[in-house]
């Protein structure tokens, strides 16, 4: 069973603080990563992809990959309370199955 | 407006009444999905599709049925719905594989 894991959560970071969000993956042979934004109520909605080791930006938003600890990562920088929502990580083992995480609430208090 | 389109948005039904939702896209995306999503679970795959006449399995495909009959849509069809049905039905659709764009969701009820 592939698994990709994340803390539920409520992470609770003040405004204009740097939110941290974390994954964790089981399959060692994943090749794809995306972050998706989901509010309540609404469909999830994709704010990066990596497919690399390393670092990614764009804009507010980097995500961090390391294959060797199977471990992706999001950062959100100067977190505004239009920030707050649920974060899904998600990964891509073979092009046909997306498997989610459970998602981490981020709570932005202003 | 690139979009992933599902109806209906809200559906209550009975048990054992055919029912089917629809999803269409107009980005000549080649993979379209289905996903089920419940609270404590998450989102979970049920079919998906990488061309036409071209679909597999998911995660929980149990009690539903797809087809893709042309590469805009993809249908999401439950021949006998039961209670255990009941859920938040997203359909997502993506040009390669990678990120997928997600339709607005449909909220199913079944009694």
């Amino acid at each position: 069973q592939k698994e990709v894991e994340q803390n539920s959560g409520p992470l609770s970071v003040p405004e204009g603080a740097i939110a941290s969000l974390n994954c964790t993956y089981s399959d060692r042979v994943s090749q794809s990563f995306f972050w998706y934004r989901q509010y309540s109520g609404k469909s999830p909605e994709l704010i990066m992809s990596i497919y690399s080791n390393g670092d990614k930006e764009d804009g507010r938003f980097t995500a961090q990959l390391n294959k060797a600890s199977q471990y992706v990562s999001l950062l959100i920088r100067d977190s505004q309370p239009s920030d707050s929502a649920t974060y899904l990580c998600a990964v891509d083992n073979a092009g046909n199955m997306l498997t989610f995480g459970g998602g981490t609430r981020l709570m932005v208090k202003p | 407006e690139a979009q992933v389109t599902q109806n209906p948005r809200y559906l209550i039904t009975v048990t054992g009444k055919k029912l089917t939702v629809t999803c269409s896209q107009n980005m000549n995306h080649e993979y379209m999905s289905w996903y089920r999503q419940d609270p404590g679970l998450g989102l979970r795959q049920i079919y998906y599709s990488m061309n036409v006449e071209v679909t597999d399995k998911g995660d929980v495909p149990e009690g539903y049925k797809v087809s893709r009959k042309e590469k805009r849509n993809f249908p999401l069809i439950l021949e006998s719905p039961s209670p255990n049905q009941t859920s938040l039905y997203f359909c997502a659709s993506s040009l390669n594989g990678g990120g997928y764009t997600f339709g607005s969701g449909t909220r199913l009820t079944v009694v």
